[in-house]
């Protein structure tokens, strides 16, 4: 089974609608983060969690909530999803013991905003 | 402003001739910087890391260096193979192990 999974892995919406795209790990990480990458502009951080009572806004949440159920668990949701939200999002994890930083990767989740 | 740069074109080379990906980077002061492979429908998937302090640091047939001076990194694959065909993102990794993203190389290895 994946270390990180995450579902949907693909999802057509409207715009308007609340939509929320969850990631869970087995890997035991406190860490976890969640990015869009869109063609051309690599992966943008939109927010992350050291721990789950702890939440910190990345560089682009406007539009965007998260919340941290358990220490494995971390959702992603779209209050009102707008076309320019269409993208590819990941969820990552990573251990603060590693010393290294290393980030492990979901399979990703294509949204897309008609 | 703070940038990462990427080279932006796909680079084509022919298998067993050595790749070489650059990363550059402006008003960043990265403690780290590492490297990931992306293949197509896929997450990212960690490959190495470099400190501040290393120069060169390798893995196989994978090589890749780190020059604060110039704020540069080049990731070099020797013999590369098709199976190395992918995109290569660098990222720096920031305080509280926060990870900024360059937009990445597409590598296309030919037979």
């Amino acid at each position: 089974d994946a270390d990180v999974t995450q579902t949907p892995r693909n999802r057509i919406t409207k715009t308007g609608k609340r939509i929320m795209l969850e990631c869970s790990q087995t890997k035991g990480h406190d860490r976890m983060y969640w990015y869009r990458q869109d063609p051309g502009l690599g992966l943008r951080l939109i927010y992350y969690s050291f721990d789950v009572k702890d939440i910190n806004k990345g560089e682009i949440s406007d539009g965007y909530s998260v919340s941290r159920q358990a220490q494995a668990k971390f959702s992603l949701s779209l209050e009102s999803a707008i076309p320019n939200q269409t993208a590819l999002y990941f969820c990552a994890t990573s251990a603060p013991t590693s010393g290294i930083g290393e980030q492990f990767f979901g399979p990703g989740t294509r949204l897309t905003v008609l | 402003s703070q940038k990462i740069e990427q080279n932006s074109e796909a680079l084509n080379i022919q298998e067993g001739k050595t790749a070489t990906l650059t990363c550059n980077y402006t008003n960043y002061s990265p403690a780290y910087l590492q490297w990931y492979r992306q293949d197509p429908g896929r997450g990212p998937v960690f490959l190495l890391l470099i400190r501040e302090n290393e120069k060169e640091k390798r893995k196989e047939r994978l090589k890749v260096t780190f020059d604060t001076t110039l704020k540069q990194s080049l990731f070099h694959i020797t013999a590369s193979q098709p199976a190395d065909s992918a995109t290569y993102l660098c990222a720096l990794v920031l305080n509280g192990n926060k990870l900024v993203f360059g937009a990445g190389t597409i590598l296309r290895v030919k037979s």
